[in-house]
């Protein structure tokens, strides 16, 4: 069964500075993909970055970007040049081959 | 991506009642996917809606307390019935899209906020 852990329940950052939310997951599947969604107060699940479990090179989208280790099953986000609107919940998920599964989130405010 | 329209955005609810959840796409998708996210907890998938079947509940999920229509390509519905304040949640549907051929997993609507009191 597939299973993502993100061990952060809540995160810190300063303005401008750079931060890592890590994300883990477990899966038995050899073709998989990997992602990270952001969802502010609103409620809604936007879309940030993908990672192919085939894809050689980490996936970069803007100011964020996917620290992907295969071997180790992680695929952690960082985001750079931190924002005030970006403090919201962020989920790490993983599509296996019928639908797709999401870690317990992380929290990140970004103080001014 | 395909953009999805979800209503209504939130309601309050007496307990006992039902609240009908509507998903429209602006594109054809072969599965549908409806979500709870609980109080501070992250998203659970509840079903699988294809068009033309019955839906496929996940564990902990039966079709009497949410039954899911998905009467063509492009529209879906989830009904919370006999609502308790522990169905007090954000119900999300979402579809797959892709870009160049390659899957990006799954768009989301807007999200609805209920609240059973």
């Amino acid at each position: 069964a597939q299973k993502i852990t993100q061990t952060q329940p809540g995160m810190f950052v300063q303005e401008k500075e750079a931060v890592t939310l890590d994300c883990t997951y477990d899966t038995s599947d050899q073709s998989y993909g990997l992602f990270w969604y952001k969802q502010p107060s609103s409620g809604e699940m936007i879309f940030l970055i993908y990672q192919g479990s085939y894809d050689e090179q980490n996936a970069t989208e803007g100011r964020y970007s996917l620290n992907f280790q295969k071997a180790r099953k992680s695929a952690n986000l960082v985001i750079s040049a931190s924002q005030l609107g970006d403090s919201a919940m962020y989920f790490c998920a993983m599509r296996g081959w019928n639908d797709m599964r999401f870690g317990a989130g992380t929290r990140l405010t970004v103080k001014p | 991506s395909a953009v999805i329209s979800q209503k209504p955005s939130r309601d309050i609810c007496q307990r006992g009642t039902s609240l009908t959840i509507q998903c429209q796409v602006d594109s054809q998708v072969t599965m549908m996917f409806w979500y709870r996210q609980q109080p501070g907890q992250s998203l659970t998938l509840i079903a699988t809606a294809n068009q033309g079947s019955e839906a496929t509940y996940e564990s902990g999920f039966v079709i009497d307390k949410f039954p899911i229509s998905r009467p063509n390509l492009t529209f879906s519905t989830l009904t919370v019935s006999n609502m308790s304040p522990e169905d007090s949640s954000i119900y999300l549907c979402s579809v797959d899209w892709g870009r160049d051929g390659v899957n990006y997993g799954y768009t989301f609507g807007s999200g609805t906020r209920l609240t059973v009191v």
